[in-house]
């Protein structure tokens, strides 16, 4: 399988703190995004970052990549309620075709 | 923003019937849609890309004849389910990629039940 995997599967939190959920892929890409699912709904588009960026910062996102190591990190700073939702990473390795990393379950509790 | 669209959100078949969803992108164009479905907590997984006037392109592993794609129009493509079976039941997502810009853009995604 192609998928790439996330780390942490799950991860609770308390608000205020951070969360940083990390992504591994197999094949080179052309960039690499980050979405949201809440549950039982769609996605929603969080962040892109090419293959030549190494850092990119949207509000109280932080994405890294580092495609020495087919990885990417996405930080959540100052988390609230509202963020516990799933991530998923995913790559476009081309044509637009995503593929989808395994998603981490975000908890944040008040 | 661009907008995509999904009808319906939810259905729920008898074992043998064939189910059509069908994908809008509200305020673009969109040459090429995509379909994935998701398992229950688990991620997406393309099924195939649909492509305006041409055949679409099925991922390995996905049965062409039972999951029929149709992409009629720039703005329009649909996903029948045919003989469906409870195996069936997923989460079926589309997404929309409008090319001016190098992104996706998702759909709400339909729960289907086959009982």
């Amino acid at each position: 399988s192609q998928q790439g995997e996330e780390d942490p599967q799950a991860l609770s939190i308390q608000e205020g703190e951070n969360a940083t959920m990390n992504c591994s892929y197999k094949t080179s890409i052309n960039n690499l995004q980050w979405y949201r699912q809440n549950s039982g709904r769609g996605l929603v588009h969080l962040i892109l970052i090419r293959s030549n960026e190494r850092e990119k910062h949207s509000g109280r996102l932080r994405v890294t990549l580092d495609t020495s190591k087919k990885s990417s990190s996405l930080l959540i700073t100052a988390s609230r309620a509202a963020d516990t939702a799933s991530y998923f990473c995913a790559t476009d390795t081309g044509f637009q075709k995503l593929v989808f990393g395994t998603g981490t379950r975000l908890l944040v509790s008040p | 923003g661009a907008v995509v669209s999904q009808h319906p959100s939810r259905v729920i078949c008898k074992s043998g019937t064939s189910v059509k969803i069908e994908c809008r992108s509200l305020d673009f164009q969109a040459t090429t849609m995509f379909w994935y479905r998701q398992f229950p907590k688990q991620s997406l997984m393309l099924m195939a890309t649909s492509n305006e006037g041409s055949k679409a392109t099925y991922e390995q592993g996905v049965e062409k004849d039972k999951f029929l794609i149709n992409h009629a129009s720039l703005t329009l493509s649909t996903l029948t389910v045919t003989s469906a079976h409870p195996e069936d039941s997923s989460f079926y997502i589309c997404s929309a990629n409008r090319v001016t810009h190098n992104e996706q853009f998702f759909g709400p995604g339909t729960r289907l039940t086959v009982l």
